[in-house]
């Protein structure tokens, strides 16, 4: 059971937009900490892909964007393309765990 | 650029203690601006933190798995190690190493990753 709850698996077309969610609680992302997101693709080691909650690392592309809002945040893919059917992780911290990194359990995202 | 490079046995018996190291390389493990992590991922599920160094020597575990765990930190070898003692079949996973800035605060460079797999 992890910390912060996403959805199992999302799809699209390519060309559309989907949306990952990131549910947490008022001890991780309700209490101000910040949320980063991960890409992984098949058989790779994860990629940060969104840091301090809506920030792109250099090379990210634009149609990578996050939110988030509350004890929740979101990961938004805009022109959904066949190469962005991988693994998404959000991750973030919790002062339960004494500000310890915590990780969502994944969401595969499948492009139609 | 900066790499990270694991290693170690891919295969553990189990009750015995698994053990690999990062290597890194293209970067400094001594600056201060970085922790240095290990993250496990089984096979088919997700992420998992086992816990950060800093250079200086200072540690930070997952409570989970805190009495079996050990980071330690080489500086003078660019090397930081894991030890997971006690292991069992559900230890079996994907190890991956990262970097950590202490400002940024998300895993921005990962080392590949090595199977470490626990059977008699």
């Amino acid at each position: 059971q992890s910390v912060l709850t996403q959805p199992p698996s999302v799809s699209g077309a390519p060309g559309q937009r989907v949306t990952i969610s990131c549910t947490g609680s008022s001890s991780n992302i309700g209490a101000g900490y910040d949320v980063y997101w991960y890409q992984q693709l098949p058989g790779t080691a994860p990629k940060l892909l969104i840091y301090g909650n809506s920030n792109r690392p250099s090379g990210v592309p634009d149609r990578f964007s996050g939110s988030k809002s509350g004890t929740s945040a979101s990961l938004a893919i805009t022109g959904l393309q066949v190469e962005d059917e991988a693994d998404y992780y959000c991750q973030s911290y919790d002062s339960s765990l004494s500000g310890y990194v915590v990780f969502g359990g994944g969401t595969k995202l499948t492009v139609l | 650029q900066l790499q990270l490079q694991e290693s170690g046995p891919g295969l553990v018996k189990p009750s015995e203690t698994l053990s690999l190291t990062c290597t890194v390389s293209g970067g400094s493990i001594s600056s201060s601006s970085y922790y240095w992590g290990w993250i496990r991922q089984p096979p088919g599920k997700g992420l998992e933190w086992i816990g950060n160094i800093y250079y200086s020597g200072s540690t930070y575990y997952n409570p989970s798995l805190k009495s079996r765990v050990t980071i330690s930190v080489d500086t003078s070898k660019t090397q930081f190690s894991l030890k997971l003692s006690s292991v069992t079949a559900a230890d079996t996973a994907v190890y991956y190493c990262a970097r950590l800035p202490i400002t940024a605060a998300g895993f921005d460079y990962w080392g590949q990753g090595t199977l470490a797999t626990v059977s008699s």
